[in-house]
């Protein structure tokens, strides 16, 4: 079993719809959850990051951590074009570094 | 914002051959940097971390001897991919956290290396 899932996609969506994008996890012991996002050819990006469970919003983006259920979700309101790219989930154990990635989700949204 | 510059950003090389890619933090010291290795359609792959001025660390099932690393100064650190084959291709990414310490990473646009 892989650390780290996520489904690869590629989820395609209508301008304005909301996205949910979802990531589980096998390591109880990772406390620090970080999403990035990486656009074809390039670096990834962080984007918002949560420690423990609980919610985080930043404009369109809320990320949420259940540790009860080992289960990541990343929601993108009002999803414009310039959201389509590749979304990381990538949990580490302490802090942001020697983080663990997933395989990313692939997001097109289409105008 | 902190900034990451890789170079080159695609290479092409002959199997066989050695290949240096760079890492430089532009506007900030970095005394750890962290080379990534992503295949198509797989998620990033922690290869190994460098540390300016000593040894650098590598993860289980790397061959350091092929992966040199070498991080001279607290702005570069730089990878070679030695003796390079065809199964080296990939996309090979660097990144470095900000300050203060313990801050989120920061990447650089990455190398695709191709070997023929």
């Amino acid at each position: 079993q892989k650390e780290v899932e996520q489904d690869p996609g590629p989820l395609s969506v209508p301008e304005g719809a909301i996205v949910s994008l979802n990531c589980t996890y096998s390591n109880s012991a990772f406390q620090y959850f970080m999403w990035y996002r990486q656009y074809s050819r390039k670096g990834p990006e962080l984007l918002m990051y949560t420690y423990s469970s609980g919610n985080k919003e930043d404009g369109r983006f809320t990320a949420q951590v259940d540790k009860s259920s080992k289960y990541i979700s990343l929601f993108i309101r009002d999803s414009q074009p310039s959201d389509s790219a590749t979304y990381l989930c990538a949990p580490s154990f302490r802090g942001f570094q020697k983080l663990v990635f997933g395989t990313g989700t692939r997001l097109l949204v289409s105008p | 914002g902190a900034v990451v510059s890789q170079h080159p950003s695609w290479v092409i090389c002959k199997s066989g051959t050695s290949v240096k890619i760079e890492c430089r933090s532009l506007d900030f010291q970095a005394t750890t940097m962290f080379w990534y290795r992503q295949f198509p359609k797989q998620s990033l792959m922690l290869m190994a971390t460098s540390n300016e001025g000593s040894k650098a660390t590598y993860e289980q099932g790397v061959e350091k001897d092929k992966f040199l690393i070498n991080h001279a100064s607290l702005t570069l650190s730089t990878l070679t991919v030695t003796s390079a084959h065809p199964e080296d291709s990939s996309f090979y990414i660097c990144s470095a956290p900000g300050t203060p310490d313990n801050s989120p990473l920061h990447f650089g646009n990455g190398t695709r290396l191709t070997v023929t």
